[in-house]
């Protein structure tokens, strides 16, 4: 176990639902990450969250919307997805303000979107 | 930005020999690169890293070696055991860049054949 967990590990949604994926990091860690793992791709940054503040924003569609309430704890809220969407989406810390740059992840959830 | 390219896309030895995979990387500020083990069901794992201040690490059956003038650094894994098969990737951090400057290869899936 790396210290960071997500739930739902599985989640099936149909294109008009909504639905969140959560991250917790029990690390002590500052900064929070959501990648998104498509097949044959490589690990697409989606957001950057720093003391909270949300730092980077690759472009991602609107229909994925970040929340940090606190350093340990990330949301991820889908709503309105396409099949497109479908992939292994990954949350990841570190202690970014230490200058070190080591990333953990956690273990992921299968998003399918039907 | 930066650009990892990542060789092979898949490796297959036999067991108790060596494997290694290789990294390029475009943007010569890089000074971080890691490498993580994904196994099926789970998220990335770190591995092994380097800094751009040394040209080999090693730990234990795992080494990594930096060429800071080519660009390119390796994983390089000895007497290859079945619990080392996996998706590796490789990746490089660039000072001031997002995330921390990580940026992904597409990764190797190595099979270690019994």
């Amino acid at each position: 176990e790396t210290g960071v967990t997500q739930t739902p590990r599985h989640l099936v949604m149909g294109m008009t639902n909504k639905k969140s994926l959560k991250c917790e990091q029990h690390l002590g860690h500052n900064a929070m990450y959501w990648y998104k793992q498509s097949a044959k791709k490589p690990l697409e940054l989606m957001f950057v969250y720093n003391f909270k503040e949300q730092t980077e924003n690759n472009s991602v569609p609107s229909r994925f919307s970040p929340e940090c309430p606190n350093s340990s704890h990330l949301f991820l809220h889908l709503h309105t997805l396409q099949p497109e969407d479908s992939a292994l989406y990954l949350c990841a810390s570190s202690t970014r303000t230490s200058g070190l740059y080591e990333q953990y992840f956690g273990p992921g959830t299968r998003l399918t979107v039907t | 930005g930066e650009n990892v390219e990542q060789h092979p896309s898949t490796l297959s030895v036999q067991e108790g020999d060596s494997a290694v995979i290789k990294c390029t990387y475009s943007d010569s500020a890089s000074n971080y690169f890691p490498w993580y083990k994904q196994e099926l069901g789970k998220g990335p794992q770190l591995i092994i890293d380097i800094r751009s201040n040394v040209g080999e690490k090693k730990d234990q059956r795992i080494a990594v070696t930096l060429n800071k003038t080519a660009k390119h650094f390796s994983l390089h894994i000895t007497e290859t055991q079945p619990e080392d098969s996996a998706v590796y990737f490789c990746a490089a951090s660039s000072p001031g860049g997002g995330a921390d400057g990580l940026t992904f290869g597409k990764g190797t899936h190595l099979i270690i054949q019994p």
